[in-house]
C-alpha cells in the first residue's frame, strides 16, 4: 500500500501558484519523498524528490516539515499545461526504492 | 533526466497470441528497470523488477510464467506477454534507475495493450 495521503482533487487559476500537499506520517529516516506527475496516457514525469530539506528546481519546489511528516510541492505559476495526476511517493533511493503509487491528486489548471 | 523509450508505443492482438514490449535506455546504462501496468482510471501497479543479467523479482499476484521478463543488456528490457487475453488489456510502463547521485527513476512513454 502507498505510505502516503493526498487530496483526489484540486483546481488552480492559471498564472496563480499551485500548492499539492502530502501526508507521510510513516516516512522512515532514509526514504526520499518523491513527486511524479501523469499527464493523461503519458508515462509519469519526474518532477522533484527531496530527504530533509527544501528543494527547488526549473519545475518546482519542495517543501518538507520538519518531522518529515507531510511535505508540499509548489508550482509557481501554473499552466493550462500543469493539468495532470500528481503522485507523492515515499522510498527508499536507487536500486531498492521501489515506487509505490497512491491514486495521487488530479490537478486542474483553470483558465 | 534520463530518456526512455518504449516500443511499441500501442498494439492490438488476438486472445492466445503473445507480445513482446521493449524499453530503452537511450542514453544511460540501466542496471536495473522497473515494469508497471496501469488499468484505466487506476493508478500504477509495480508488476516486477528487472535486473540485467539476472532474474526478474516479480510482486505479489503477478505471474511470472505469463509476464516474462529478459534484461539482457544494459539499455534493453523486455516484458513478453504470453498467450494475452482480455483481462491483460492494460498500459505498461517501464522505468529505470538513473545512478547517479540522486538514483531517480524515469519513465517511458507507455505501451498500450489491447487484447481483443
Amino acid at each position: 500500500d502507498a505510505k502516503t495521503t493526498q487530496p483526489p482533487s484540486m483546481d488552480c487559476a492559471e498564472g496563480r501558484a499551485a500548492n499539492l500537499p502530502c501526508n507521510h506520517s510513516t516516512i522512515s529516516g532514509n526514504e526520499y519523498v518523491y513527486w511524479y506527475r501523469q499527464i493523461h496516457s503519458q508515462g509519469p514525469q519526474y518532477i522533484i524528490h527531496g530527504l530533509k530539506n527544501n528543494e527547488t528546481n526549473e519545475m518546482a519546489s519542495l517543501i518538507i516539515t520538519e518531522d518529515r511528516k507531510s511535505s508540499t510541492l509548489i508550482l509557481p505559476h501554473a499552466t493550462l499545461r500543469d493539468t495532470a495526476v500528481y503522485y507523492c511517493i515515499v522510498a527508499f533511493g536507487g536500486n531498492t526504492g521501489k515506487l509505490i503509487f497512491g491514486q495521487g491528486t488530479t490537478l486542474q489548471v483553470k483558465p | 533526466g534520463a530518456v526512455v523509450s518504449q516500443h511499441p508505443s500501442w498494439v492490438i492482438c488476438k486472445s492466445g497470441t503473445s507480445v513482446k514490449i521493449e524499453c530503452r535506455s537511450l542514453d544511460f546504462q540501466a542496471t536495473t528497470m522497473f515494469w508497471y501496468r496501469q488499468f484505466p482510471k487506476q493508478s500504477l501497479m509495480l508488476m516486477a523488477t528487472s535486473n540485467e543479467g539476472s532474474k526478474a523479482t516479480y510482486e505479489q499476484g503477478v505471474e511470472k510464467d505469463k509476464f516474462l521478463i529478459n534484461h539482457a543488456s544494459l539499455t534493453l528490457s523486455t516484458l513478453t506477454v504470453t498467450s494475452a487475453h482480455p483481462e491483460d488489456s492494460s498500459f505498461y510502463i517501464c522505468s529505470e534507475v538513473v545512478e547517479t547521485s540522486t538514483d531517480t527513476q524515469y519513465f517511458g512513454p507507455g505501451t498500450r495493450l489491447t487484447v481483443l
